[in-house]
């Protein structure tokens, strides 16, 4: 158990909804990454969060948005689902800057 | 932009023999780390090992160990006296020290099955 917290596990919804994606990072970590693991794009970095405030941007499509709180929670906001979006979504936390990140477990999104 | 490339889909090792997996990148940075994640059947994504490019001793971890050379850009993780729980999908990542982002880059993966 790597101490990264990741709700729901599974989620299944159809085209051109609206999901939310939430992640708890392990205590103390102040960095939350989020990943997106699909077959045909392997791994993929799409937005990285520091102490409340956005430090990085990958491969995150307009639609999807993402937030980390005070209490350093983070959430992943995917609207306008398309079927490929379906894929399975990491995030990540690390203690700070450059230091080695621990994975939740992910969540699995199946859009229909 | 950095790219890590994992050259071996698939492989394949008895229990209690040793497996080694390849990892090659590029960059031109010289202040990185590089990491091995396992994930296993479950999908979780877990740390195996890391190596700081600074340092020339290799990183080791229990049965995990790399060959890490700097100037020909190869990362490999060679595991000992495999057992059947080191059954997963192997990936090799990249995370550049002096970017603002400290993403990791991740090749394909290898997968590795354990045979009994």
């Amino acid at each position: 158990d790597s101490g990264v917290t990741q709700t729901p596990k599974h989620l299944i919804t159809a085209t051109g909804q609206r999901v939310t994606l939430r992640c708890s990072p392990r205590s103390g970590d102040l960095s939350v990454y989020w990943y997106q693991q699909s077959l045909d794009q392997g791994l993929q970095f799409l937005i990285q969060y520091y102490n409340g405030e956005e430090r990085a941007k990958g491969n995150i499509l307009e639609r999807f948005s993402a937030q980390q709180f005070p209490d350093l929670h983070s959430e992943l906001n995917l609207s306008s689902l398309e079927l490929g979006d379906s894929a399975l979504y990491f995030c990540a936390s690390s203690r700070g800057w450059g230091e080695t990140q621990y994975f939740g477990p992910g969540t699995r999104l199946l859009v229909l | 932009a950095q790219t890590v490339t994992q050259s071996q889909p698939e492989m394949s090792v008895q229990e209690a023999e040793t497996v080694t997996l390849s990892c090659t990148y590029d960059t031109s940075e010289s202040n990185y780390y590089l990491f091995w994640y396992k994930q296993p059947p479950s999908r979780q994504m877990i740390l195996v090992i890391r190596q700081e490019a600074y340092k020339q001793q290799n990183a080791t971890e229990n049965r995990f160990s790399v060959n890490f050379q700097k100037a020909a850009k190869s990362f490999s993780l060679k595991i000992s006296d495999s057992q059947l729980g080191d059954t997963a999908m192997y990936f090799c990542a990249f995370m550049l020290f002096s970017s603002n982002d400290y993403k990791l880059s991740f090749g394909a993966g290898t997968t590795v099955t354990v045979r009994a």
